[in-house]
């Protein structure tokens, strides 16, 4: 069965700081990941996607997140957070044999400090 | 404003009764889901639905029920055979077809509580 696990539940970084937020998957055959955000008390939002292309992939207020398929991983990277990005992010995953049913990992809390 | 659109947002319920989250979307979208989020435990999928008058069960699906009657409509009905109804629920959609096509929007959610 497919699942996707991220390494860290709660991270505390002071603003400035530099962000890295591990994904990883298991799933041998082609796969569609995705980052989603929760901002406190706002819907849930798409991030970043990567479907195909270029593994490095850009999405909104800075973030990037690299698809590494030997490592089968998609962690998420900020050079530098500020406090607005309080938030829980959500790594998900499609198999693309598997219709429709996107796997979400656990979730990781990241408190910015002012 | 395209989107989705979750009522109530708070609703508490006595033990024992069924419940019915309403769930619509305006995005043309033919695939619909609903998720049950919990802390630490990420987003699990209860049900799904690629198209009217079908849908299937995902991975937590025991103790509750859905209709596709319509495209725009996903109603989620959480049973008294539901052993731990209490949770925040969330619905999403997405397209079954072209670039992108499984990028889910999200609704506000809905928090139940029952007492």
């Amino acid at each position: 069965a497919q699942s996707v696990s991220q390494h860290n539940h709660h991270v505390i970084l002071s603003e400035a700081a530099s962000l890295e937020l591990g994904c990883n998957y298991s799933y041998g055959g082609t796969v569609n990941l995705f980052w989603y955000v929760q901002y406190p008390g706002q819907h849930l939002q798409l991030l970043l996607k990567y479907f195909s292309g270029d593994p490095l992939v850009k999405g909104i207020k800075g973030f990037e997140a690299e698809f590494i398929k030997s490592k089968f991983s998609f962690n998420l990277r900020k050079p530098s957070v500020q406090w607005s990005d309080t938030a829980e992010y959500f790594c998900a995953v499609n198999a693309r044999t598997g219709g429709f049913k996107t796997i979400f990992g656990a979730g990781t809390r990241l408190f910015v400090k002012a | 404003d395209g989107g989705i659109t979750q009522s109530p947002k708070y609703l508490f319920r006595k033990e024992g009764q069924n419940v019915t989250l309403s769930c619509e979307q305006n995005l043309n979208h033919d695939a619909m889901y609903w998720y049950r989020q919990d802390p630490g435990q990420g987003l699990r999928l209860i049900y799904y639905s690629q198209i009217v008058n079908d849908f299937q069960k995902g991975d937590i699906a025991e103790g509750y029920s859905v209709s596709r009657e319509k495209k725009e409509s996903f109603p989620l009905t959480v049973t008294s055979a539901q052993k731990n109804p209490t949770a925040f629920y969330l619905c999403a959609s997405s397209r079954t077809s072209g670039y992108s096509y499984n990028e889910q929007f999200f609704g506000p959610g809905t928090r139940l509580t029952v007492l």
